[in-house]
């Protein structure tokens, strides 16, 4: 199995850009999460779905934040205008979707520097 | 906040020698994991306990739970270089919720 996948895994932008992250699960597995790495933070969940669907986005930190999952296969997370404050490791995780148990699987996470 | 808290932040020690972390949490949960993360790479599972379990073994690695006091502990025996990574505990702290919240980890040197 190729395990969890995201792209890009380093991107550069300008204030005021976009960015889209992506992230294709382990296939089988029915809940993805998005996750933000900051040596500041830490690990912050932003995110989650369970077959498709979004559970819980209160970890999303404003409007200029949004996820999608059109699919079993695909995810995005858009930051729309990006920010310095953005800069940071994005994790995307996958799982079965077994009520409370399960280990998450990470893929490599997605640098982004926004200048 | 963070629900777990990881005691020390970091650890350094020598090859051979043992190395125990601490995690610390708020509220009830269901289940506990740690996870590893080398330099620049994702997050790995190494072992889940649940909240009914006190004690586990996978390997090298060994797990304790006291639910009273709301702690585990990571141990690792016979530490090796190639262990020298992050090390994070992670809670799932709501019932049917599935969220997985992590503490801010333990970063851990092992000394040739």
């Amino acid at each position: 199995d190729a395990g969890v996948i995201q792209s890009p895994r380093h991107e550069v932008t300008e204030m005021g850009q976009e960015v889209t992250l992506r992230c294709k699960p382990i296939s089988g597995h029915n809940s993805l999460f998005w996750y933000r790495q900051t040596m500041m933070r830490g690990l912050e969940l932003l995110i989650y779905f369970n077959n498709n669907v979004p559970i819980d986005d209160s970890g999303m930190p404003e409007d200029r934040f949004s996820a999608k999952m059109p699919n079993a296969s695909f995810s995005t997370l858009k930051i729309q205008p990006s920010e310095p404050r953005d800069s940071a490791v994005y994790f995307c995780a996958s799982r079965t979707g077994l009520a409370n148990t399960g280990e998450l699987f990470f893929g490599e996470g997605s640098r982004l520097t926004v200048l | 906040s963070q629900q777990g808290e990881e005691d020390p932040q970091a650890l350094s020690i020598q090859e051979g020698e043992n190395a125990t972390m601490n995690c610390s949490y708020k509220t009830s949960i269901n289940n506990l994991q740690w996870y590893r993360q080398n330099s620049g790479r994702g997050l790995v599972h190494l072992i889940l306990i649940r909240s009914n379990e006190r004690e586990k073994h996978s390997g090298r690695l060994r797990v304790t739970l006291d639910t009273s006091k709301k702690s585990s502990s990571l141990l690792i025996t016979a530490s090796r270089a190639a262990d020298t990574a992050s090390y994070f505990c992670a809670t799932t702290i709501i019932q049917g919720a599935q969220k997985l919240v992590f503490g801010q980890g333990t970063r851990l040197t092992i000394n040739p």
